[in-house]
């Protein structure tokens, strides 16, 4: 069965600590797999994706296909970073995306 | 560009009646998908209709029903609502269906509250 499990619901860390939000999946075959943060009152948005291999906004994400899981990782949180994070798969040719329940991150002042 | 647009933006309906929720696409989207978001939860996938035809459908009961329009814009209808019905319902568009990461982009939702 395809699923992403986010095992934290909340998240919270001071200022200028290191975040990591775990993200684990389930699928057979090749994932395409994405971090959407929605921030307070505004709509769900893309951070980033594991295809592309960036970084946004000193967030990034690698895929362990071994360990089944797609971290998401800041080395210093921002208070702006204070949101909702959602990992998301993709799998085959459709667009559905399977989401995870969801982390709220709150970095403390 | 406006974004993806969705109406109404809040809705009240009460048991046994019917919705229908609107929504339209980025310019030169021509696949919408639509997700439902239960409060606590991570959005779940309903339909997917690109070039007017369905090309994806989640784990609903045939109460849900969508259309696409020649102009891409996109139609939910409920029927014989549920108090369980009530969520945030979220359309999102991208420019085909292929792979590769292609990007979706979302509304701001309608919220739905079924008395």
């Amino acid at each position: 069965a395809q699923r992403v499990t986010q095992p934290e619901k909340l998240l919270s860390v001071f200022k200028g600590a290191p975040v990591e939000l775990k993200c684990n999946y389930s699928y057979s075959g090749s994932p395409e797999l994405f971090w959407y943060v929605q921030y307070s009152r505004q709509r769900l948005q893309l951070l980033l994706r594991h295809i592309s291999r960036e970084s946004i906004k000193g967030f990034t994400a690698d895929l362990n296909k071994g360990e089944t899981s797609f971290h998401l990782k800041k080395p210093f949180a921002q208070e702006e970073d204070s949101a909702m994070y959602y990992c998301a798969l993709k799998g085959g040719n459709t667009g559905k995306l399977i989401f995870g329940q969801g982390t709220t991150l709150q970095v403390k002042p | 560009d406006a974004g993806v647009t969705q109406s109404p933006t809040h809705l009240i309906k009460t048991r046994g009646q019917q919705v229908t929720l609107r929504c339209s696409p980025i310019s030169g989207h021509k696949s919408v998908s639509w997700y439902q978001q239960v409060l606590g939860q991570g959005p779940q996938f309903i339909f997917q209709y690109y070039e007017k035809e369905e090309r994806g459908r989640g784990n609903f009961p045939d109460r849900f029903s969508a259309r696409q329009f020649p102009n891409y814009s996109s139609e939910l209808n409920v029927n014989a609502l549920l108090l369980g019905d009530s969520a945030l319902y979220l359309c999102a568009s991208s420019l085909s269906t292929a792979g590769g990461g292609e990007t979706q982009y979302f509304g701001p939702g309608t919220r739905l509250l079924v008395l």
